[in-house]
Order: C-alpha cells, then structure tokens, then sequence
C-alpha cells in the first residue's frame, strides 16, 4: 500500500480533459510541496509539475497541477495518444523522514 | 544538459550485497543545490525512495526506514559519481533501480533520472 492514493485508471478521448487526484495526510501533502511524474512504457519517470503548480521548461501547458489541504490533482487538457502513461504524485512525508510515491494511474486515451 | 550514467550487475544472488553506480555529466556530485537519490520500482511496491546523499559543507546522508539497516549511499566526488550498495538482499530486492537528481529547491523534485538498471535477486 503507497501513502499516497491515487485511483489505479482514468480514461477519456482525444481532445478531452482529464484529472488525476492524488490524496495524502498532514504529515505529506499538507506539510509539503507536491509533484508529478509521466512514466511511458519502459522510460524512467519524467518530472511534470514540481512545487505543486509549476512546470519544468517544455511541459506544455496542457499539463496544470494545483493542492489543496491533504489532496493534490493533476489536470491534463487537450488529451492526445501520447499522453498514454503512468503517471505518480510524490512529496515529502515528515512522520517517515522519507519522500513518498503513490500507486500510480494509467491513463487511457480512448 | 544534467545526464545520469548507471552501471552495475543485473543479476544478484540472495544474501549478497547489490551494487549499481550513477555517474554525473553537466552538474556535480557536491553540488550545494542539488541531492542524488536513489528509487527503485516494482510491480508489488510500486515507486519506493530508497535515500539520498548531498553536500552542504559537510556530506549528508538519509535513508528510508525499510532498507535503513542494509543500505549504503556513497558518493565518489573524484569521478563525479554516487553509488548504491544494499545488503542482505532477498527476490523482494528485485527491482528496477533508479538514480535521480533532486534540486532540493522546495518539495523534492526528481528533474533528472538514470536509465534504470534491472536487478533480479535469484540464486
């Protein structure tokens, strides 16, 4: 079991928007900053979002991240066959000294 | 550009000692903004932070609870590199390892990863 929860599977179209919610405690996510990750097929992870809301240079910004309390969420906009992949939220858990993952969600675009 | 080299044996035996080195080309293994960390991933434990060493003055190491006992980050600022070592590994060990740079801005941010090195634990 991850500390962090996140549900295993969204799906939408093409075109279409999608949110990944990621949920924590007061311990994590709201204790600290919050960021993302995309995992294609056989890559390592790929930092989306840091900071809760920020994006690395060439993240398009189809790519949003916001927090709120102990829950964070991913928003993706304009959904295309590309963006089939994991993606995984992870901060900094002060009751375990230790940065924590969740589960991970695969995306399916329809 | 920040790239991250891994190198290290893909198959260990159990109770033996796993090993996997990340060598650092565009930054610095001392760098005072930044930690290097290494994160491995299985099907059954998914993402898990394993610890992460950096410098600020003085080397710092932190280590996650569940492999605290048998883990070991060193980094070798002579090649510019850091390395894993973990003891007494069992086929629970079998994973995709991971190094990641960490910018230590803020919240921990993994903005550069190794390739990924598979280690299977079996006899």
């Amino acid at each position: 079991q991850s500390v962090l929860t996140q549900p295993p599977s969204v799906s939408a179209a093409p075109g279409q928007k999608v949110t990944i919610s990621c949920s924590g405690s007061s311990s994590n996510i709201g204790n600290d900053y919050v960021s993302w990750y995309q995992q294609l097929p056989g890559t390592a992870p790929k930092l989306l979002i840091y900071d809760n809301h920020k994006r690395p240079s060439g993240i398009p910004d189809r790519f949003s991240g916001s927090k709120s309390g102990t829950s964070a969420t991913l928003g993706i906009t304009g959904l295309q066959t590309g963006d089939e992949a994991d993606y995984y939220c992870g901060t900094w858990d002060s009751s375990l000294s230790a940065v924590v993952f969740g589960g991970g969600t695969k995306l399916t675009v329809l | 550009q920040v790239q991250l080299q891994q190198s290290g044996p893909g198959l260990v035996k159990p109770s033996q000692t796993l090993s996997v080195t990340c060598a650092i080309s565009g930054d610095s293994v001392s760098s005072n903004s930044a930690a290097w960390n290494w994160i491995r991933q299985s099907p059954s434990r998914g993402l898990e932070w394993l610890g992460r060493t950096y410098y600020r003055s003085k080397w710092y190491n932190g280590y996650a609870v569940s492999v605290k006992s048998r883990i070991t980050i060193n980094p070798d600022p002579s090649k510019n590199q850091f390395s894993l070592q973990l003891n007494s590994v069992t086929p629970e060990d079998t994973a995709v390892y991971y190094c990641a740079r960490d910018t230590a801005a803020a919240g921990p941010d993994f903005d550069y990863w190794g390739q990924g090195t598979l280690v299977t634990v079996s006899s």
